[in-house]
């Protein structure tokens, strides 16, 4: 089992419609939730940070986490054809406060 | 939040050689890392650069092949070396701003080509 897992995708959805992000992750000690966005040939931005269990939102982001489940997830409202990119969900690594463990990233395609 | 310059953006190499990328950033940081990112695929944490002391190695990663530098709180040097088409990759630097669990934010990348 992997230690951060994504659906790759890609995931389709229509110009603004609510794009659903999922992330599971093995270590039940993780403390620390990222998700980045990563356009073609950029590098990774951050977009969310979530530490505690609920939901956090930022404009059109809402990070959603489960300790209990293990799992994170980014909702994106009304989609744009910008949001088109590959979003990594990042845990911090057991015994780290700064280490990072990436998923493979989930790839959205946002139709106009 | 820190502005990170990282060089060379890209570069083409002979097998066999070395190259030397180089991150800066405009404010002291805590932490600094290197990541490898192979063609498709996601992040993978070479080590964490260590300042005024030898960096910490992921499993799989060794010294002799990844040397890294970390002179001060603003600057970290990444060796790739004895080159083969295998490590022809995007090599990324990261920095932690702060203390506890900050996140991690991204130079632009090198783009590493090996012919």
């Amino acid at each position: 089992q992997k230690e951060v897992e994504q659906n790759s995708g890609p995931l389709s959805v229509p110009e603004g419609a609510i794009a659903s992000l999922n992330c599971t992750y093995s270590d039940r000690v993780s403390q620390s939730f990222f998700w980045y966005r990563q356009y073609s040939g950029k590098s990774p931005e951050l977009i969310m940070s979530i530490y505690s269990n609920g939901d956090k939102e930022d404009g059109r982001f809402t990070a959603q986490l489960n300790k209990a489940s293990q799992y994170v997830s980014l909702l994106i409202r009304d989609s744009q054809p910008s949001d088109s990119a590959t979003y990594l969900c990042a845990v911090n690594m057991r015994g780290s406060s700064y280490k990072l463990i990436f998923g493979s990233g989930t790839r959205l395609l946002v139709r106009p | 939040s820190a502005v990170i310059s990282q060089k060379p953006s890209r570069d083409i190499c002979q097998r066999g050689t070395s190259l030397t990328i180089q991150c800066q950033v405009d404010s002291q940081v805590t932490m600094m890392f290197w990541y490898r990112q192979q063609p498709g695929q996601s992040l993978t944490l070479i080590a964490t650069a260590n300042q005024g002391s030898e960096a910490t190695y992921e499993s799989g990663f060794v010294i002799d092949k990844f040397p890294i530098s970390r002179p001060n709180l603003t600057f970290s040097t990444l060796t790739v070396s004895n080159m083969s088409p295998e490590d022809s990759s995007i090599y990324l630097c990261s920095v932690v701003e702060g203390m506890g669990h900050q996140p991690q934010h991204f130079g632009d990348g090198t783009r590493l080509s090996i012919l």
